[in-house]
């Protein structure tokens, strides 16, 4: 079970959008529905973004939203904000098991 | 308001075993699946095992055969024993509450360093 695959980096000015990649394979990612996603500011506890794919947990901004295709699903962030520099880490469902993504670091510049 | 909270030694013999604790109040421990998740200093997220409370458990592939996870059902809280333990082990543990196939509460995770 091989640590999903994330950039290291991505960064955006304030306003504008930001979409990280996480490639999985098919017996993760693609073969299921259940990616979810995860902010985490160091020093705190990493925050539950988007779950199965595309959903929002209620208090996630709309600005977050995810999708998948075939092996890869991605996280965008719209409209980009000073306070969501943080590292993100996709996870993904595969069969009795999770796997997480290797994380990116998200600089607002 | 869900809460967990993870308890135990926050220093750990090489070869020994690590044996945290997790209590969960706001919420019935029979409610749902459990998970611990680790991070080591400097790397990514990691995922340990879960648990039903049925007792009925899975565990990374990477780790399976040195993680044992239990339920307390009378504690509402749940277990994690990793054993022969290297400094490979040394991270942040967490113990989280699954939701849906994700995680949705998180506890505030314990600094676990392998040293002797």
């Amino acid at each position: 079970q091989s640590a999903l695959t994330q950039p290291r980096s991505a960064s955006g000015s304030p306003g504008q959008s930001v979409t990280i990649s996480c490639t999985g394979t098919s017996s993760d990612v693609g073969g299921y529905n259940y990616v979810s996603w995860f902010q985490h500011h160091p020093g705190k506890v990493p925050k539950l973004m988007i779950f199965d794919v595309s959903n929002r947990p209620s208090g996630v901004p709309d600005r977050f939203s995810g999708s998948k295709s075939g092996n890869t699903a991605s996280l965008t962030i719209s409209g980009l904000q000073a306070e969501d520099e943080a590292d993100y880490y996709c996870c993904s469902y595969a069969d009795n098991s999770y796997v997480f993504g290797t994380g990116t670091k998200v600089t607002v510049l | 308001q869900v809460q967990l909270q993870e308890s135990g030694p926050g220093l750990v013999n090489p070869s020994g075993t690590l044996s945290l604790t997790c209590a969960v109040s706001g919420d019935s421990i029979s409610s749902n699946w459990w998970s611990w998740v680790r991070q080591p200093p400097g790397e990514g997220l990691e995922w340990i095992g879960q648990l039903h409370h049925s007792g009925s458990t899975n565990s990374n592939p990477s780790l399976k055969s040195r993680v044992t996870i239990s339920v307390d059902r009378s504690k509402n809280q749940f277990s994690l024993m990793l054993t022969s333990v290297t400094a490979a082990d040394t991270a942040v543990y967490y113990c989280v509450r699954n939701w849906y196939f994700a995680f949705d509460i998180w506890g505030q995770g314990t600094m676990v360093t392998v040293s002797s």
